[in-house]
């Protein structure tokens, strides 16, 4: 089955720190998505991006946050200014479309620990 | 969006036939049911979607009765592989809209 590859797979980092967290989605897909999970609660939606622009973006999904395809194969979230409360696994997605009942195919995963 | 509603946890042994169920009471008319499976410390997994009635594949089943108000997955012979936190999600539209909910926990033991 094709796969979502996500790097690193474990990133720390100071408070205050930029980091950027890559995907390849799969190669066909054309919809991409960020979710995260804090340790112990749900899996949350972040960002949808579509044809090289947000799609749509939840609440968490603040400025500090910015999604980028800088090439036909990558997919990155940048968060600017890391928090201590940004410590969580955060999950890279792609599907074929953007219905909701479409197929997602998740990544293995950044485990982000702010220090 | 139709608010799904999970056990927390259940118990089976190896083997043993298991069937979770998710109530989803105001599921709307161009709703799907999907379910994802997740293991430890990795991405959820799509397992099974319907719309209605039964829908079989190689990992599971889903049994959705006629008035959709609910769903139930029905995983065979479980191993201790199988343990893991399993999703029943309800919507349509974008993907976004889609809510993980608590989950429920399935752990199989000898």
């Amino acid at each position: 089955e094709p796969e979502v590859t996500q790097t690193p797979s474990h990133q720390v980092t100071q408070m205050g720190q930029e980091v950027i967290l890559r995907c390849v989605p799969i190669s066909n897909h054309l919809y991409f998505y960020w979710y995260r999970q804090i340790l112990g609660q749900k899996v949350e939606f972040l960002v949808s991006f579509y044809n090289n622009e947000i799609s749509e973006k939840s609440e968490i999904f603040d400025d500090q946050f910015s999604v980028e395809r800088p090439d036909g194969s990558n997919f990155t979230l940048k968060i600017r200014s890391t928090k201590l409360e940004d410590s969580a696994m955060y999950f890279c997605a792609s599907s074929e479309g953007d219905r909701g009942y479409e197929k997602l195919f998740f990544g293995s995963g950044t485990q982000l620990s702010v220090l | 969006l139709a608010k799904t509603t999970q056990p927390i946890s259940m118990d089976s042994y190896e083997g043993q036939e298991v069937n979770i169920t998710c109530s989803h009471n105001n599921i709307a008319t161009n709703d799907y049911i999907t379910w994802y499976q997740q293991f430890p410390s990795q991405g959820p997994r799509f397992i099974i979607q319907g719309y209605k009635t039964k829908v079989t594949n190689e990992v599971a089943s889903l049994f959705i009765p006629a008035d959709r108000k609910s769903s139930t997955l029905s995983l065979p012979r479980v191993s201790l592989s199988d343990t893991a936190v399993y999703y029943c999600l309800v919507g349509t539209g974008t993907a976004s809209k889609l809510t993980f909910g608590t989950g429920t926990r399935l752990q199989v033991t000898l």
